[in-house]
């Protein structure tokens, strides 16, 4: 049962525009929603956050976006840099059940920017 | 600060032995969560400690195991190595916040 899904294993968009990564969840008890970039063989490096009682957070480029009736969440990267290329991951965990050091992790999607 | 820091970086063992890997979080960070990467099964969680206790705890056989010490340095063992438990091994702290953050991890490989 996996509760968190990343439905595209890859993405490849053209520097300099807007890069969109989906994620999609179906436990209603998550509140908290993190994003994470890794490349391999390192550890994922944190990007961006959202609470439930948000519907939008932004960090310089990075904007995420949570609708939480459809129980889904985007990250938007504008402009796309070709360092951006990486692996993308999001997470989620039920910080009311105390529960907020347990993410679980969506696939993951590979993101290639090309120059 | 000083970042998550996992020893050691790569280990290979054998089948039926045990592994000890060592995490230590960021300062200030009482919070050491462990995961497991496998091409199959992406991040896994393993289990939580807080405070010396583990509060969370994943899907994982009883031979994976953990503790925390009172620096809040954390280990985690394997016992009775199997093929399957080759991974990279994940290691990550968070305070106050709700955010983690992550080691480089160890890379295990079983033979």
């Amino acid at each position: 049962d996996q509760q968190v899904k990343q439905n595209s294993p890859s993405l490849s968009v053209q520097e300099g525009r807007i890069s969109i990564l989906n994620c999609d969840y179906t436990n209603s008890m998550f509140d908290y929603f993190l994003w994470y970039k890794k490349y391999p063989a390192e550890g994922p490096t944190f990007l961006i956050s959202i609470s439930s009682i948000k519907d939008k957070n932004e960090d310089g480029r990075f904007t995420v976006f949570l609708n939480k009736s459809a129980k889904h969440l985007s990250l938007h990267i504008v402009p796309s840099q070709p360092g951006d290329s990486a692996v993308y991951f999001c997470a989620a965990s039920a910080m009311i059940y105390n529960q907020g050091g347990k993410l679980i992790f969506g696939q993951g999607t590979e993101l290639s920017v090309k120059p | 600060k000083a970042g998550v820091t996992q020893t050691p970086r790569y280990l290979i063992k054998t089948r039926g032995q045990q592994v000890t890997l060592s995490c230590s979080p960021i300062s200030g960070h009482r919070s050491v969560s462990w995961y497991q990467q496998t091409p199959g099964q992406g991040l896994q969680f393993l289990f939580e400690y807080f405070s010396e206790t583990q509060r969370n705890k994943g899907n994982f056989p009883g031979r994976f195991s953990g503790r925390q010490f009172s620096n809040s340095r954390s280990e985690m063992n394997v016992s009775t190595l199997e093929l399957g438990d080759s991974a990279l091994y994940l290691c990550a702290s968070s305070g106050r916040g709700h955010e983690q953050f992550f080691g480089p991890g160890t890379r295990l490989t079983v033979l």
